[in-house]
């Protein structure tokens, strides 16, 4: 069954630490979807990354980075130089193409970033 | 402009009572969400619709019932409050037919049923 796991619930650094959120995800599908999502203290769920099973180049964008490693089934991300702006919850979400529409949120980290 | 709003952003109730809540996009998007997101912030989607037809329905009550009377318009109405429905609702879309594409959320609405 598809899943997705967060193990850390809560994270906390002092600013300018970089940071690293685990996913970890289980799909019986070939093809299928990786996102993250960032959800800030005012409450709306921001889009950060979408990243297909085909491509497991890294990418990166400013300070965010994503580590996607197939072979162990998880997608992570890094927070470089963290600001007190990062500070919010992220959650890890999956979408299998295979077996209808389904869309899988992970229980969320909640990140801390410290003055 | 906002390109998912809800209304209302918030909604307090008691039970028993029949609400809705109201959803729109103006991105031009083939597929509309419903999210519940629990107190501890888990996240799970409720419904799907490309189109207006129905394409995901979890396992929810049938208390819950959306309806899109276009491409641009999601509502949910829920039946007979419980306070177990006390949580914050989140409509979304994407282009496309299916679950891949990248999801743009509303505000939310938090509704607390006392």
């Amino acid at each position: 069954a598809q899943k997705v796991t967060q193990a850390q619930t809560e994270i906390s650094v002092v600013e300018k630490e970089d940071v690293t959120l685990d996913c970890v995800y289980e799909t019986r599908d070939t093809t299928y979807y990786l996102f993250w999502y960032k959800q800030p203290p005012s409450g709306e769920l921001v889009f950060l990354i979408r990243r297909n099973s085909f491509d497991e180049q890294n990418e990166i964008s400013g300070r965010y980075s994503w580590n996607f490693q197939k072979s162990t089934s998880s997608f992570n991300f890094t927070i470089t130089a963290s600001q007190v702006v990062d500070s919010a919850v992220y959650f890890c979400a999956l979408s299998e193409a295979d077996y209808g529409q389904n869309f899988v949120f992970g229980p969320g980290t909640r990140l801390s970033v410290l003055p | 402009d906002t390109a998912v709003s809800q209304t209302p952003k918030y909604l307090v109730t008691q039970m028993g009572n029949d609400k809705s809540i109201k959803c729109e996009q103006n991105l031009g998007h083939d597929t509309m969400y419903w999210y519940k997101q629990d107190s501890k912030k888990f996240l799970k989607i409720m419904f799907s619709y490309n189109n207006k037809e129905l394409i995901i329905n979890e396992t929810v009550p049938n208390r819950f019932s959306p309806k899109s009377p276009d491409k641009a318009h999601l509502n949910l109405h829920i039946n007979s409050l419980e306070l177990g429905d006390s949580a914050v609702y989140f409509c979304a879309s994407s282009q496309g037919w299916d679950t891949q594409g990248e999801q743009y959320f509303g505000p939310g609405t938090r509704l607390t049923v006392t």
